[in-house]
């Protein structure tokens, strides 16, 4: 467990307005990621960060920006929420080097 | 691009039973294979990671094996009971890339 916390775990909002999701971890890992889950999909890769202020895009990227100004801490925003973005959000994250991934609890989102 | 296959979608099975869940993937570069359970509602927990250098992985009543030559690998459960009921997915590592690409999961029942 790697102590990772999502918040909000739930959220509603409406169509053109923007969300923040949080991801906040314990274990000092150095990569962490933002995946969606969709039905039919799977889980999709976003963006992912290894290290402070380095972020890179995933296969999913567009309508979404992250931002990591300390090690525990990695923000996903939409700036402008769609209905496609109807989602349940997780983080995870890596020490690196092993490569097990550790995920949170999920956060999901539904856009009116 | 790599994709991830893993068939059958949902399988359920009497209590007790040896079972094997399969996954494939198209591109034999890989750096590791994970596979993660899901229970509903919740994020995955990580069950066995595998490296590209590795055959087989084994937790308790799950073994894990790695073909990469044909891009093949199984999930053994023995001695099935309800309580492994979940959703499990696998995934690969791309080489050098840090990132997972996810099959969409075996839902896995256990009828008492």
């Amino acid at each position: 467990d790697a102590g990772i916390t999502q918040s909000p775990r739930h959220k509603v909002t409406e169509t053109g307005t923007p969300v923040t999701l949080r991801c906040h971890q314990t274990e000092n890992h150095r990569y962490m990621y933002w995946y969606r889950q969709d039905p039919g999909h799977g889980l999709r890769l976003i963006h992912y960060s290894y290290g402070v202020k380095d972020t890179d895009k995933g296969e999913v990227s567009d309508g979404y920006s992250v931002s990591r100004s300390k090690t525990e801490d990695f923000l996903l925003t939409l700036e402008s929420a769609t209905s496609s973005q109807t989602s349940v959000y997780f983080c995870a994250t890596n020490r690196g080097g092993t490569g097990e991934l550790f995920f949170g609890e999920g956060s999901r989102l539904t856009v009116l | 691009k790599q994709e991830v296959t893993q068939i059958p979608a949902a399988l359920s099975v009497p209590e007790g039973e040896n079972l094997v869940l399969n996954c494939s993937f198209t591109d034999s570069a890989i750096y590791n294979l994970q596979w993660f359970r899901q229970d509903p509602g919740k994020g995955l927990t990580s069950l066995l990671l595998i490296q590209s250098s590795q055959r087989e992985q084994t937790s308790g009543r799950l073994n894990a094996s790695l073909d990469k030559s044909s891009g093949r690998s199984t999930l053994y459960i023995a001695a099935s009971q309800p309580g492994d009921s979940a959703t499990y997915l696998c995934a690969v590592e791309v080489e050098g890339a840090q990132k997972l690409v996810f099959g969409q999961g075996t839902r896995l029942t256990i009828n008492p």
